[in-house]
């Protein structure tokens, strides 16, 4: 069974930094793509970064690209996701997604990780 | 990037009623579109991948359609377990992007 766990999330005051992790089990971690996904609290989805399954690939939204830093460590079957100089419109539950086949097409999702910034 | 409209915003119908949400992407995305349904509290799930490919285990009621610009979700018979909102998502250019999603409710 695909198991993908975050962690990492909690309260971080404007202009702070945070680590997520997530772990993932289930599968063959190394061959597939990897996503962050946010969503703040009553919005929408917002795709955050991507990063390919050798790391070869990495992509991320505007309105995080020089602060966040997506990597993986396929030896240890987890994804992460470096957040620097964090905004109050940074807050938002974050989801570890796996891509399904084709990068760009999420099939698994873990239970997300809340992350809240405030002074 | 690519914006992703999505319509309308929200919508009531009724149990057994044909529901169609549509979305449309500021440029020809081919058929690189996928539609998810979330639920309260809950992470998304892949419904529709490929604009018109039926994942695993996804009741039959559930279909989209479309192709370069213009695509339609359609629920056949509304059931009272789909009240979700469900977003259109694009991954033609990554990161992929997300419409703004439709909050199906029930009449």
């Amino acid at each position: 069974e695909v198991q993908l766990v975050e962690s990492g999330g909690g309260l971080v005051k404007p202009g702070g930094s945070l680590r997520l992790s997530c772990a993932a089990s289930g599968f063959t971690f190394s061959s597939y793509s990897m996503n962050w996904v946010r969503q703040a609290p009553g919005k929408g989805l917002e795709w955050v970064s991507s990063i390919s399954s050798s790391s070869s690939y990495i992509y991320y939204a505007d309105s995080v690209k020089g602060r966040f830093t997506i990597s993986r460590d396929n030896a240890k079957n987890s994804l992460y996701l470096q957040m620097n100089s964090l905004r109050a419109e940074d807050t938002a539950v974050y989801y570890c997604a796996r891509d399904r086949a084709v990068a760009g097409t999420v099939n698994y999702w873990g239970q997300g990780t809340l992350v809240t910034v405030s002074s | 990037d690519i914006q992703m409209t999505q319509s309308p915003s929200s919508l009531s119908a009724s149990v057994g009623d044909r529901v169609t949400i549509t979305c449309q992407a500021s440029q020809d995305i081919s058929n690189y579109l996928n539609w998810y349904q979330q639920k309260p509290g809950k992470a998304p799930k892949l419904l529709i991948y490929d604009a018109s490919n039926l994942e695993t285990g996804v009741p039959s009621r559930f279909s989209g359609s479309g192709s370069g610009t213009d695509f339609t979700f359609t629920i056949s018979s509304l059931q009272p377990e789909d009240i979700a909102t469900y977003y259109c998502q694009q991954y033609d250019n990554l990161p992929g992007t997300f419409g703004g999603g439709t909050k199906v409710e029930i009449k």
